[in-house]
């Protein structure tokens, strides 16, 4: 079966500093992508960044990178130079070819201060 | 020139009640999702429609049925609410392959009374 955890439910970092948040999953299959998304108090979600399993590289999208370890089947997302605007709740996914459904973690609610 | 579009955005309704979430997808996607998101913010797929044929179809009471006329329109219907179906409702859109990520629509937060 396919599971994804978010362990840490809430974050907080100052604005400008770099903060990263946790997730770790678990699937049987060797062709799966993994997902941050970002849910903003506006209740849209937003894809953040987007990691293909068979790929070593990490993604990077700006200021949002992730640490890809696929032997620990973790993945977590690193917030360079945090703005208030990314104050948000942070879902991680997985998705398995050929299931057409994302796993979705519990979330990480992430406030930048001021 | 939304991209997926849920309407109403929010419906509060008494209990035996029953209502109907539309979405639609202009981006030419041809699979269709409905998720559910609960008070504790977990989200859940309930549905999938793939080019008008239902994939998935999760556990969920027969209360909700799905209802996909075209590949671009996927709309839930929700027959004697209950207390417990109020959460916010996802609708989402991809394509078959689903492995870029899903565009989803806004949300409907549905409050039952």
């Amino acid at each position: 079966a396919q599971t994804v955890t978010q362990s840490q439910p809430e974050m907080s970092v100052q604005e400008a500093e770099t903060v990263t948040l946790s997730c770790t999953y678990d699937t049987s299959e060797s062709n799966y992508y993994l997902f941050w998304y970002k849910q903003p108090p506006s209740r849209q979600m937003i894809l953040v960044i987007r990691q293909e399993a068979y790929k070593q590289q990490n993604a990077t999208e700006n200021r949002f990178s992730v640490n890809f370890q696929k032997a620990a089947k973790s993945f977590s997302l690193k917030i360079s130079d945090s703005q208030l605007g990314d104050t948000a709740m942070y879902f991680c996914a997985s998705f398995t070819s050929g299931t057409y459904k994302y796993i979705f973690g519990t979330g990480t609610r992430l406030k930048v201060l001021a | 020139d939304t991209a997926v579009s849920q309407t109403p955005k929010y419906l509060v309704t008494q209990m035996g009640n029953d209502k109907s979430i539309k979405c639609e997808q202009n981006l030419g996607h041809d699979t269709m999702y409905w998720y559910k998101q609960d008070s504790k913010k977990f989200l859940k797929i309930m549905f999938s429609y793939n080019n008008k044929e239902l994939i998935i179809n999760e556990t969920v009471p027969n209360r909700f049925s799905p209802k996909s006329p075209d590949k671009a329109h996927l709309n839930l219907h929700i027959n004697s609410l209950e207390l417990g179906d109020s959460a916010v409702y996802f609708c989402a859109s991809s394509h078959s392959t689903a492995n870029y990520g899903y565009t989803f629509g806004s949300g409907t937060r549905l409050t039952v009374v």
